[in-house]
């Protein structure tokens, strides 16, 4: 398989603190995605960072990517309750045609 | 509303029947793929479209088939149905093969299988 694989698989913070999650992949990828999912919906896209792309921000999300590790890590930053999802990386695994998914990292936001 | 749009939301099958999930997206998405997700197993990617008449198959394609006659339709049809494909199936798509512009997922359909 060429999915990616997100770590922590759950973690619980406080609402205020910085919340980091990792994606681990397998093959040379031409970009990589994050996508949250809250319980019972579909996936939103929430940042996209090329291969030749070391850091990208959005709002409070800050995403790194390190190819020779063939690693990415979410950041987000002063987390809000409504930051509890699911998130996922994916990959392209340098197709372009298939995008495989990480089995996620469940996170939790305490008020 | 721009979208993804996915029906039912909701089924229960017996075993040996078949059916057809629908999948259509307003947005002149050349891509479009479908995915299963089961618990402890992220998604997996099961058939994929680049352009109407193109499809190919994607990690975990058996029993399943799709077809793309139109660029708004990408229906994926379960030809006799198991309790192993009980799961929820998405449908997403996008503006080109390469993501560049992230996927639009639709919301849904949760499939039984008794």
């Amino acid at each position: 398989s060429q999915q990616g694989e997100e770590d922590p698989q759950a973690l619980s913070i406080q609402e205020g603190e910085n919340a980091t999650m990792n994606c681990s992949y397998k093959t040379s990828i031409n970009n990589l995605q994050w996508y949250r999912q809250n319980s019972g919906r579909g996936l939103v896209h929430l940042i996209l960072i090329r291969s030749n792309e070391r850091e990208k921000h959005s709002g409070r999300l800050r995403v790194t990517l390190d190819t020779s590790k063939k690693s990415s890590s979410l950041l987000i930053t002063a987390s809000r309750a409504a930051d509890t999802a699911s998130y996922f990386c994916a990959t392209d695994a340098g197709t372009g045609n298939q995008f495989y998914f990480g089995t996620g990292t469940s996170l939790t936001v305490i008020p | 509303n721009a979208g993804v749009t996915q029906t039912p939301k909701f089924q229960v099958l017996k075993t040996g029947q078949s059916m057809t999930l629908q999948c259509a997206q307003d947005m002149n998405h050349e891509y479009m793929s479908w995915y299963r997700q089961d618990p402890g197993m992220g998604l997996r990617l099961i058939h994929y479209s680049v352009g109407a008449g193109i499809t190919d198959q994607g990690e975990v394609p058996n029993g399943y088939n799709v077809s793309r006659s139109t660029t708004e339709d990408f229906p994926l049809r379960l030809l006799s149905a198991a309790p192993s494909q009980t799961s929820v199936y998405f449908c997403a798509s996008s503006y080109s093969r390469s993501g560049s512009y992230g996927y639009t997922f639709g919301s849904g359909t949760r499939l039984t299988v008794v």
